[in-house]
């Protein structure tokens, strides 16, 4: 079945440093990939994505690449924020719309 | 994005009682709802899929007649904890699409079996 992999936590940060957070899945067919923050207290917001090979997907300063030859959906920020503190989900759709698949969750603690 | 109200945030009940919660597409027709649960530190569990107007779909290990979904209308799914046990304290959290739309996720609600 699918699966998503990604580092865990937490990861701690001063503000202004580079994050990265590993993802890496399997899956049957060639899904679309996600990564979602969940603020403390709250729901999920989706924070972007990417639907096929080498797209990449932005927002708020993020960047993730679907690569599909090292089934990986890497994310990038190169100066973080302690409002950037938050717990992030990688997760796979097979079908667009479908339901998801999550990875374990990293939690980022930025501090000042 | 389209907006999906997801209510009560937070409940404590007793063990033995039931519990409802409601999950509302407030611009949108849901013609699927998707609810997960959530472990403390740990991912999502998809718990089941829920189409309008149809009987939910269920993923394995999850126990159908303790937590029951009703989803009526397009706008509305409901869970519903049964008998609710403290092993049952989790934070649920429903998506949902519409026809054409990505998934859009509630605010979560912390239920707590005291």
């Amino acid at each position: 079945g699918d699966s998503v992999t990604q580092m865990e936590g937490p990861v701690t940060l001063s503000e202004e440093a580079f994050l990265t957070i590993n993802c890496t899945y399997t899956a049957t067919g060639y899904p679309s990939l996600f990564w979602y923050v969940q603020y403390p207290g709250e729901g999920l917001q989706l924070l972007l994505k990417a639907t096929k090979a080498d797209d990449k997907g932005s927002n708020k300063g993020f960047e993730a690449t679907y690569r599909k030859e090292t089934t990986s959906f890497h994310l990038e920020k190169g100066s973080v924020q302690v409002s950037d503190s938050a717990v992030y989900f990688c997760a796979l759709s097979e079908i667009p719309g479908n339901k998801l698949t999550f990875g374990g969750g990293t939690r980022v603690l930025v501090k000042p | 994005g389209a907006v999906v109200s997801q209510h009560p945030s937070r409940v404590i009940c007793k063990s033995g009682t039931s519990v409802k919660i409601e999950c509302r597409s407030l611009d949108f027709q849901a013609t699927t709802m998707f609810w997960y649960r959530q472990f403390p530190k740990q991912s999502l569990m998809l718990m089941a899929t829920s189409n309008e107007g149809s009987k939910a779909t269920y993923e394995q290990g999850v126990e159908k007649d303790k937590f029951l979904i009703n989803h009526a209308s397009l706008t509305l799914s409901t869970l519903t904890v049964t008998s609710a046990h403290p092993e049952d304290s989790s934070f649920y959290i429903c998506s949902a699409r519409g026809v054409s739309t990505e998934a859009f996720f509630g605010q979560g609600t912390r239920l707590t079996v005291v």
